[in-house]
């Protein structure tokens, strides 16, 4: 139980174009999820924290216009990268939290962005 | 402020050898605490969780970690360490807003 999935894993895009990736947890309901950027051979970095039904919290330094994230049912986060550049390229990772749960999250596998 | 602290960047063991991959948290109240293992380029797996009780917690594939509040630590181990092991691992300590702080993370070589 408690599966996450992203979509896609790996997505290759031009500079200037804007790229979604899909979070789903696919058996459980999850009120909150939260999408991370990891750099090579670093830890996760929060980028933001997505609420079902209300706007996103983002962590200082993340740009919301850039990285608009939507979550509009208890399963479906989306994080959309916008205007693309070559420096958005990286690992990033979503994580559901259950409803009702404690500070557990459950983590997709990942979704490894090349901006050309 | 809460902080996670994984002292070591690289271990390497041997195939059937002990391991105990440390670390320590600062929290101000009490702290919920979890270590992930994370496989290259793959998402994070839950490998054990403590929120309350017994400080000595089991988790999936033979790991398991104590809590030790006076040390502010929750070492991880496995007796007996295998070659599917070799990953990432993280420690993540829960604080406020559901969030998790994640320490910097072990990454752990096992040799034949």
């Amino acid at each position: 139980g408690a599966v996450v999935s992203q979509h896609p894993s790996r997505v290759i895009c031009k500079s200037g174009t804007s790229v979604k990736i899909e979070c789903r947890s696919l058996d459980f309901q999850a009120t909150t999820m939260f999408w991370y950027r990891q750099f090579p051979k670093q830890s996760l970095m929060l980028m933001a924290t997505s609420n079902e039904g209300s706007k996103a919290t983002y962590e200082q330094g993340v740009e919301k216009d850039k990285f608009l994230i939507n979550h509009a049912s208890l399963t479906l986060s989306t994080l959309t990268v916008t205007s693309a550049h070559p420096e958005d390229s990286s690992f990033y990772i979503c994580s559901a939290r259950l409803a009702g749960g404690t500070y557990e999250q459950y983590f997709g596998p990942g979704t490894r962005l090349t901006v050309t | 402020a809460q902080s996670v602290t994984q002292p070591d960047i690289h271990i390497t063991v041997s195939e059937g050898a002990s391991l105990e991959l440390r670390c320590n948290y600062s929290y101000g109240a009490t702290p919920y605490l979890f270590w992930y293992v994370q496989s290259p380029g793959q998402g994070l797996q839950l490998l054990l969780k403590y929120f309350s009780g017994d400080t000595l917690v089991q988790g999936i594939k033979g790991f398991e970690a104590e809590f030790k509040r006076s040390q502010s630590s929750f070492n991880l181990r496995k007796p007996s360490v295998h070659w599917s092991d070799a990953a990432e691992y993280f420690c993540a300590v829960g604080g406020g807003a559901n969030n998790l702080f994640f320490g910097t993370g072990t990454r752990l070589t096992v040799i034949p």
